[in-house]
Protein backbone atom coordinates (compact mmCIF):
# COMPACT_ATOMS: atom_id res chain seq x y z
CA UNK A 1 0.00 0.00 0.00
CA UNK A 2 1.26 3.23 -0.77
CA UNK A 3 1.18 5.91 2.30
CA UNK A 4 3.32 9.27 3.52
CA UNK A 5 4.15 10.28 5.90
CA UNK A 6 4.98 13.72 7.47
CA UNK A 7 8.13 13.64 10.04
CA UNK A 8 7.10 16.89 11.49
CA UNK A 9 3.67 17.78 13.10
CA UNK A 10 4.71 21.20 13.78
CA UNK A 11 7.46 23.36 12.61
CA UNK A 12 8.28 26.74 13.88
CA UNK A 13 11.20 29.23 12.20
CA UNK A 14 11.63 33.11 11.66
CA UNK A 15 10.92 35.17 9.06
CA UNK A 16 13.50 35.46 6.60
CA UNK A 17 15.26 31.71 7.69
CA UNK A 18 14.99 28.91 5.81
CA UNK A 19 12.08 26.34 5.79
CA UNK A 20 12.15 22.72 5.69
CA UNK A 21 8.84 20.36 5.91
CA UNK A 22 9.67 16.86 5.76
CA UNK A 23 7.90 13.95 3.91
CA UNK A 24 8.61 10.45 3.38
CA UNK A 25 6.70 8.47 0.97
CA UNK A 26 5.98 3.83 0.88
CA UNK A 27 5.57 2.83 -2.56
CA UNK A 28 5.67 -0.21 -4.49
CA UNK A 29 5.67 1.94 -7.90
CA UNK A 30 7.53 5.29 -9.04
CA UNK A 31 4.95 7.78 -7.47
CA UNK A 32 3.20 10.54 -8.52
CA UNK A 33 4.18 13.06 -5.02
CA UNK A 34 2.20 16.73 -4.68
CA UNK A 35 2.43 18.90 -1.82
CA UNK A 36 -1.18 21.58 -0.55
CA UNK A 37 -0.88 24.44 1.54
CA UNK A 38 -3.73 25.29 3.61
CA UNK A 39 -4.10 28.69 4.87
CA UNK A 40 -6.13 28.65 8.44
CA UNK A 41 -10.08 27.60 7.55
CA UNK A 42 -9.36 27.75 3.93
CA UNK A 43 -9.30 25.39 1.31
CA UNK A 44 -5.95 23.79 -0.48
CA UNK A 45 -4.02 24.83 -3.37
CA UNK A 46 -1.56 23.09 -4.78
CA UNK A 47 2.24 24.23 -4.16
CA UNK A 48 4.20 21.73 -6.37
CA UNK A 49 3.83 18.24 -8.05
CA UNK A 50 6.50 15.68 -8.96
CA UNK A 51 5.28 13.13 -11.73
CA UNK A 52 8.81 11.60 -12.57
CA UNK A 53 10.45 14.27 -14.85
CA UNK A 54 13.21 16.33 -12.84
CA UNK A 55 14.00 15.31 -9.39
CA UNK A 56 13.88 19.21 -8.30
CA UNK A 57 10.49 20.39 -8.17
CA UNK A 58 9.76 24.18 -8.21
CA UNK A 59 6.73 25.46 -7.43
CA UNK A 60 4.58 28.59 -6.46
CA UNK A 61 5.66 31.19 -3.70
CA UNK A 62 9.35 30.05 -4.26
CA UNK A 63 9.10 26.92 -2.59
CA UNK A 64 10.56 23.38 -3.98
CA UNK A 65 10.57 19.73 -3.69
CA UNK A 66 13.46 17.30 -4.43
CA UNK A 67 12.24 13.60 -5.21
CA UNK A 68 14.73 11.48 -3.57
CA UNK A 69 14.19 7.58 -4.31
CA UNK A 70 17.47 6.37 -2.47
CA UNK A 71 15.79 8.50 0.66
CA UNK A 72 12.23 7.46 -0.37
CA UNK A 73 11.92 11.47 0.72
CA UNK A 74 9.95 14.15 -0.83
CA UNK A 75 10.70 17.16 1.65
CA UNK A 76 9.65 20.64 0.78
CA UNK A 77 12.20 23.74 1.54
CA UNK A 78 12.14 27.65 1.10
CA UNK A 79 15.12 29.74 1.66
CA UNK A 80 13.82 32.42 3.32
CA UNK A 81 9.86 32.05 5.09
CA UNK A 82 8.00 35.12 4.94
CA UNK A 83 4.95 35.53 7.44
CA UNK A 84 2.69 35.02 4.49
CA UNK A 85 4.11 31.34 4.58
CA UNK A 86 2.49 30.46 8.02
CA UNK A 87 0.03 27.68 7.03
CA UNK A 88 -0.70 24.08 7.22
CA UNK A 89 1.65 21.94 4.37
CA UNK A 90 0.42 18.42 3.11
CA UNK A 91 2.67 15.70 1.19
CA UNK A 92 -0.05 13.41 -1.01
CA UNK A 93 1.08 10.76 -3.01
CA UNK A 94 -1.32 9.35 -5.51
CA UNK A 95 -2.38 5.24 -4.82
CA UNK A 96 -1.22 3.66 -8.43
CA UNK A 97 -4.01 2.84 -10.73
CA UNK A 98 -6.67 4.43 -8.50
CA UNK A 99 -7.59 7.19 -10.80
CA UNK A 100 -7.39 10.61 -8.95
CA UNK A 101 -7.92 9.23 -5.41
CA UNK A 102 -4.90 11.36 -3.29
CA UNK A 103 -3.92 9.98 -0.07
CA UNK A 104 -2.95 12.93 1.91
CA UNK A 105 -0.07 12.82 5.24
CA UNK A 106 -1.34 13.94 8.70
CA UNK A 107 -0.08 17.83 7.62
CA UNK A 108 2.72 19.97 9.19
CA UNK A 109 1.39 23.13 10.67
CA UNK A 110 4.42 25.76 9.99
CA UNK A 111 4.69 28.82 12.35
CA UNK A 112 6.79 31.85 11.02
CA UNK A 113 7.82 34.34 13.89
CA UNK A 114 8.59 37.84 12.97
CA UNK B 1 -14.19 33.57 -12.11
CA UNK B 2 -13.62 30.07 -12.24
CA UNK B 3 -14.01 28.16 -9.08
CA UNK B 4 -15.82 26.15 -6.28
CA UNK B 5 -18.23 27.74 -3.54
CA UNK B 6 -19.21 25.91 -0.96
CA UNK B 7 -22.05 26.78 1.19
CA UNK B 8 -22.81 27.73 4.01
CA UNK B 9 -19.04 28.55 5.57
CA UNK B 10 -20.81 27.76 8.92
CA UNK B 11 -23.50 25.28 9.63
CA UNK B 12 -24.41 24.23 12.89
CA UNK B 13 -27.35 20.87 13.48
CA UNK B 14 -28.71 18.87 16.13
CA UNK B 15 -27.80 15.44 16.50
CA UNK B 16 -29.89 13.02 14.93
CA UNK B 17 -30.87 15.51 11.95
CA UNK B 18 -29.53 14.98 8.69
CA UNK B 19 -27.85 18.07 6.97
CA UNK B 20 -26.84 18.52 3.32
CA UNK B 21 -23.69 20.66 2.50
CA UNK B 22 -23.41 22.29 -0.95
CA UNK B 23 -20.88 22.12 -3.54
CA UNK B 24 -20.61 23.75 -6.96
CA UNK B 25 -17.76 23.99 -9.51
CA UNK B 26 -17.76 26.20 -12.70
CA UNK B 27 -14.48 24.73 -14.02
CA UNK B 28 -16.67 22.35 -16.48
CA UNK B 29 -14.20 19.47 -14.50
CA UNK B 30 -15.64 16.16 -14.47
CA UNK B 31 -14.45 14.71 -11.17
CA UNK B 32 -15.86 15.61 -7.62
CA UNK B 33 -14.80 14.72 -4.48
CA UNK B 34 -15.41 15.24 -0.76
CA UNK B 35 -13.16 15.05 2.53
CA UNK B 36 -12.88 15.21 5.95
CA UNK B 37 -11.04 17.22 7.66
CA UNK B 38 -10.03 16.51 11.60
CA UNK B 39 -7.36 17.78 13.42
CA UNK B 40 -4.19 16.12 13.07
CA UNK B 41 -5.41 13.31 10.60
CA UNK B 42 -5.08 15.04 7.23
CA UNK B 43 -7.81 14.90 4.67
CA UNK B 44 -9.61 11.37 3.83
CA UNK B 45 -11.86 10.56 1.23
CA UNK B 46 -15.88 10.28 1.36
CA UNK B 47 -17.17 10.42 -1.65
CA UNK B 48 -16.01 10.73 -5.15
CA UNK B 49 -17.74 11.07 -8.23
CA UNK B 50 -15.52 10.65 -11.95
CA UNK B 51 -18.74 11.47 -13.95
CA UNK B 52 -22.46 12.78 -13.85
CA UNK B 53 -24.70 10.41 -12.47
CA UNK B 54 -21.74 7.91 -10.88
CA UNK B 55 -19.96 7.76 -7.62
CA UNK B 56 -18.18 5.76 -5.40
CA UNK B 57 -17.55 5.57 -2.07
CA UNK B 58 -14.22 6.93 -0.41
CA UNK B 59 -12.57 5.61 2.85
CA UNK B 60 -14.85 6.84 4.96
CA UNK B 61 -18.77 6.39 3.50
CA UNK B 62 -20.74 5.38 6.50
CA UNK B 63 -23.07 7.59 7.35
CA UNK B 64 -22.97 9.71 4.20
CA UNK B 65 -24.41 10.24 1.21
CA UNK B 66 -23.87 11.89 -2.42
CA UNK B 67 -25.40 12.43 -5.82
CA UNK B 68 -24.14 13.83 -9.18
CA UNK B 69 -27.45 14.94 -11.11
CA UNK B 70 -25.25 17.36 -12.62
CA UNK B 71 -21.96 18.24 -13.72
CA UNK B 72 -21.24 21.20 -11.78
CA UNK B 73 -22.83 20.12 -8.68
CA UNK B 74 -22.05 17.21 -5.94
CA UNK B 75 -24.03 17.91 -2.50
CA UNK B 76 -22.94 15.80 0.50
CA UNK B 77 -25.52 14.74 3.02
CA UNK B 78 -24.42 13.57 6.51
CA UNK B 79 -27.19 11.08 7.79
CA UNK B 80 -28.24 10.79 11.43
CA UNK B 81 -26.16 7.67 11.35
CA UNK B 82 -22.87 9.38 11.17
CA UNK B 83 -21.20 8.97 14.57
CA UNK B 84 -19.03 11.93 14.48
CA UNK B 85 -20.28 14.23 12.13
CA UNK B 86 -18.97 17.95 13.74
CA UNK B 87 -15.62 18.48 11.04
CA UNK B 88 -14.21 20.66 8.45
CA UNK B 89 -15.52 19.12 4.98
CA UNK B 90 -14.35 20.09 1.71
CA UNK B 91 -15.18 19.39 -1.48
CA UNK B 92 -12.81 19.28 -4.49
CA UNK B 93 -12.93 18.92 -8.51
CA UNK B 94 -10.25 17.78 -11.17
CA UNK B 95 -10.30 17.15 -14.45
CA UNK B 96 -10.51 13.37 -15.03
CA UNK B 97 -7.63 11.30 -16.40
CA UNK B 98 -5.68 14.38 -16.83
CA UNK B 99 -3.13 15.40 -14.47
CA UNK B 100 -4.03 13.21 -11.93
CA UNK B 101 -3.57 14.89 -8.42
CA UNK B 102 -4.11 18.28 -9.24
CA UNK B 103 -7.37 18.89 -7.42
CA UNK B 104 -9.27 22.34 -6.94
CA UNK B 105 -10.56 22.98 -3.88
CA UNK B 106 -13.76 24.90 -2.16
CA UNK B 107 -13.17 26.86 0.97
CA UNK B 108 -14.83 23.92 3.40
CA UNK B 109 -17.98 24.29 5.80
CA UNK B 110 -17.30 23.76 9.21
CA UNK B 111 -20.35 21.32 10.74
CA UNK B 112 -20.69 21.26 14.16
CA UNK B 113 -23.56 18.94 15.68
CA UNK B 114 -24.58 19.29 18.99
Amino acid sequence: AQSVTQLDSHVSVSEGTPVLLRCNYSSSYSPSLFWYVQHPNKGLQLLLKYTSAATLVKGINGFEAEFKKSETSFHLTKPSAHMSDAAEYFCVVIPYNQGGKLIFGQGTELSVKP
Amino acid sequence: DGGITQSPKYLFRKEGQNVTLSCEQNLNHDAMYWYRQDPGQGLRLIYYSQIVNDFQKGDIAEGYSVSREKKESFPLTVTSAQKNPTAFYLCASSVRDISPGEQYFGPGTRLTVT
